[in-house]
């Protein structure tokens, strides 16, 4: 099976502007979650969203938001963007029986200047 | 709240030693979940190594294994034979159980592989 992927890879934005970000679970995968990964903050969790819903939601602002396909692809949205947003996301799926398990995909580096 | 400590920042290791990285958490859960990640410097989160609270027999898995130890809240992953390709951040994560996903990280602990 193919892993979980995250597009784009990189990405450079303006402060104010907003920006985008994909990931596509691995087949069979209907939780995706997200995570921001800062060297001050570490790895914090952003949301989780099963079945085109939003189970749970970090301690983020409401410029931080995603939604879910029915595809189970998923994506978040960042608006106006702030310096202290350049970070590592991460998005991670899991199969809704069994471990917990979390597959994390490559993640994106978005830098805000 | 749950919570997860990394006590290590940073370890190093000789080429086919053992080290061992700890954690703590806090929890007033009996049941859940807990995982070590690994983080090379590609940044690909890859999973290391599970551990069910309700399991008393500590999780192996080649030449990874953990001491859990539930009533001292403490899950450490012990690493044998190390190899250059383990360098890398190695990050404790507990599991919010129900209905969620989520998972509370460590700080990690960056370790190096010295030849």
């Amino acid at each position: 099976k193919a892993g979980v992927t995250q597009t784009p890879r990189y990405l450079i934005k303006t402060r104010g502007q907003q920006v985008t970000l994909s990931c596509s679970p691995i087949s069979g995968h209907r939780s995706v979650s997200w995570y921001q990964q800062t060297p001050g903050q570490g790895l914090q969790f952003l949301f989780e969203y099963f079945s085109e819903t939003q189970r749970n939601k970090g301690n983020f602002p409401g410029r931080f938001s995603g939604r879910q396909f029915s595809n189970s692809r998923s994506e978040m949205n960042v608006s106006t963007l702030e310096l202290g947003d350049s970070a590592l996301y991460l998005c991670a799926s899991r199969t809704t029986s069994g471990t917990y398990e979390q597959y994390f995909g490559p993640g994106t580096r978005l830098t805000v200047t | 709240a749950q919570t997860v400590t990394q006590s290590q920042p940073e370890m190093s290791v000789q080429e086919a030693e053992t080290v061992t990285l700890s954690c703590t958490y806090d929890t007033s859960e009996s049941d859940y979940y807990l995982f070590w990640y690994k983080q090379p410097p590609s940044r690909q989160m890859i999973l290391v190594i599970r551990q069910e609270a309700y399991k008393q027999q500590n999780a192996t898995e080649n030449r990874f294994s953990v001491n859990f130890q539930k009533a001292a809240k403490s899950f450490s992953l012990k690493i044998s034979d190390s190899q250059l390709g383990d360098a890398a951040m190695y990050f404790c994560a507990y599991h919010v159980g129900g209905a969620t996903n989520k998972l509370i990280f460590g700080t990690g602990t960056l370790l190096a592989v010295q030849p």
